[in-house]
């Protein structure tokens, strides 16, 4: 049974980062491209990037180029996204979520099994 | 970037009727479109990807079409544990981007 286990709930200040770790069960780990979403607070969803847990590229979107970096651990079957120069408008959950396809094809850009979701608020 | 705008922006129905949501791209995205229920407090999941194609273990009442820029999810006949926000989202090119939500509310 597929599971994504996130680390839980931070408070950070404006200038701040945030590191959220998202760590994998019931599949092979480096099998499945892994993308990070998040959603504001009674708002939608954004896609923030996606990275290879096998050979570790990654890419992100436009808006986070430059404050967000997304890595893995193959050991621990973990991949993190951390976030820089955090503001209020980065308040949000943040979701890891699983890629449709298998990483042998290019990735379906769909996603199949979330985790739970981690809350970032940014307050002074 | 690809910009997707659902309606109605929310729905209320009653058990038992047909609900329809639809998508619209800004560009043709061919059949590359999914489609997510979120319940409060939860993360989406997966109903509909390739604009038709049912994910495992969704009801067969949840049903998807569409191609080029219009789409439309349909539930053939609203339960209950529908209410929920749906979204869609463009699987054609990054950055990934997603509908703004149809909430369903059951009357």
């Amino acid at each position: 049974q597929v599971h994504l286990v996130q680390s839980g709930a931070e408070v950070k200040k404006p200038g701040a980062s945030v590191k959220i770790s998202c760590k994998s069960s019931g599949y092979s780990f480096t099998s499945y491209y892994m993308h990070w979403v998040r959603q504001a607070p009674g708002q939608g969803l954004e896609w923030m990037g996606i990275i290879n847990p096998s050979g570790g590229s990654k890419s992100y979107a436009r808006k986070f180029q430059g404050r967000v970096t997304m890595t893995r651990d193959t050991s621990t079957s973990t991949v993190y996204m951390e976030l820089s120069s955090l503001t209020s408008e980065d308040t949000a959950v943040y979701f890891c979520a699983r890629d449709g396809g298998n990483i042998e094809a290019r990735p379906r850009d769909y996603f199949d099994y979330w985790g739970q979701g981690t809350l970032v608020t940014v307050s002074s | 970037d690809i910009q997707m705008t659902q309606s109605p922006s929310s729905v209320s129905a009653s058990v038992g009727e047909r609900v329809t949501i639809t998508c619209r791209a800004s560009q043709d995205i061919s059949s590359w479109l999914a489609w997510y229920q979120q319940n409060p407090g939860k993360a989406p999941q997966l109903l509909i990807f390739a604009a038709s194609s049912l994910q495992s273990g969704v009801p067969s009442r949840f049903s998807g079409s569409g191609s080029g820029t219009d789409f439309t999810l349909t539930i053939s006949s609203l339960q209950p544990e529908d209410s929920a926000t749906y979204y869609c989202q463009q699987t054609n090119s990054f950055p990934l981007t997603f509908g703004g939500g149809t909430k369903v509310e059951i009357k």
